[in-house]
């Protein structure tokens, strides 16, 4: 049973251009949404979190959307670097019920080719 | 320190044979998890602590697995009599406080033979 789920294995674009990565929950107690990059052999790396009191959070080049009725995020990266090719993590918590563990999707390889 | 740090960063073990990983949050801290990662990209949450207490150990395989976070020493998880299905990478993440983003260390890769 899958509670958060990334559908697209891998996206691949263009240098300069939008990448988009989706996420979708089904828990309806998760309330703290969070992205996460991660290399090969390193940790995942906190990106840029969202509580679900907000639509939008914005940092740099990465913003998370989230439409809370569809059960839905969204990271966007504009502009793409080849730097940002990585595995992308969403991950969830349901702070409100004192759970803080995070449930994660399986992640999107995302390629950015130059 | 400013980063989670994690010890070994790689572990061999025969089957039957116990492991001890460690790690070490970041200073200031109060709560540390452990997640084990299978299959590349499956990540599974164990355990968590606030500060030396155990916080939610819903997902801890009790039989063979235990967890401490000691005053002044890294936390720890040991595995006694490994088994094959244990091979995995697991890692440590702390967070400020109960409400905040958790950073994770570089994990430790288990092999179990």
């Amino acid at each position: 049973d899958q509670q958060v789920k990334q559908n697209s294995p891998s996206l691949s674009v263009q240098e300069g251009r939008i990448s988009i990565l989706n996420c979708d929950y089904t828990n309806s107690m998760f309330d703290y949404f969070l992205w996460y990059k991660k290399y090969p052999a390193e940790g995942p790396t906190f990106l840029i979190s969202i509580s679900s009191i907000k639509d939008k959070n914005e940092d740099g080049r990465f913003t998370v959307f989230l439409n809370k009725s569809a059960k839905h995020l969204s990271l966007h990266i504009v502009p793409s670097q080849p730097g940002d090719s990585a595995v992308y993590f969403c991950a969830a918590s349901a702070l409100g019920g004192s759970n803080y563990k995070l449930t994660f999707g399986k992640g999107t390889l995302l390629t950015v080719n130059p | 320190g400013e980063e989670v740090a994690q010890t070994p960063k790689h572990l061999v073990r025969g089957e039957g044979q116990k492991a001890k990983l460690y790690c070490a949050p970041i200073k200031g801290h109060s709560y540390v998890f452990w997640y084990q990662q299978v299959l590349k990209n499956e990540f599974k949450f164990l355990i968590s602590f606030q500060n030396e207490n155990v916080f939610d150990e819903t997902g801890m395989p009790k039989e063979r697995f235990s967890a401490k976070c000691l005053p002044n020493s890294p936390c720890s998880l040991e595995i006694q009599a490994t088994k094959l299905e244990d091979s995995a990478v697991y890692f440590c993440a702390s967070s400020q406080d109960r409400g905040n983003e958790q950073f994770f260390g570089p994990g430790t890769r288990l092999t179990v033979l």
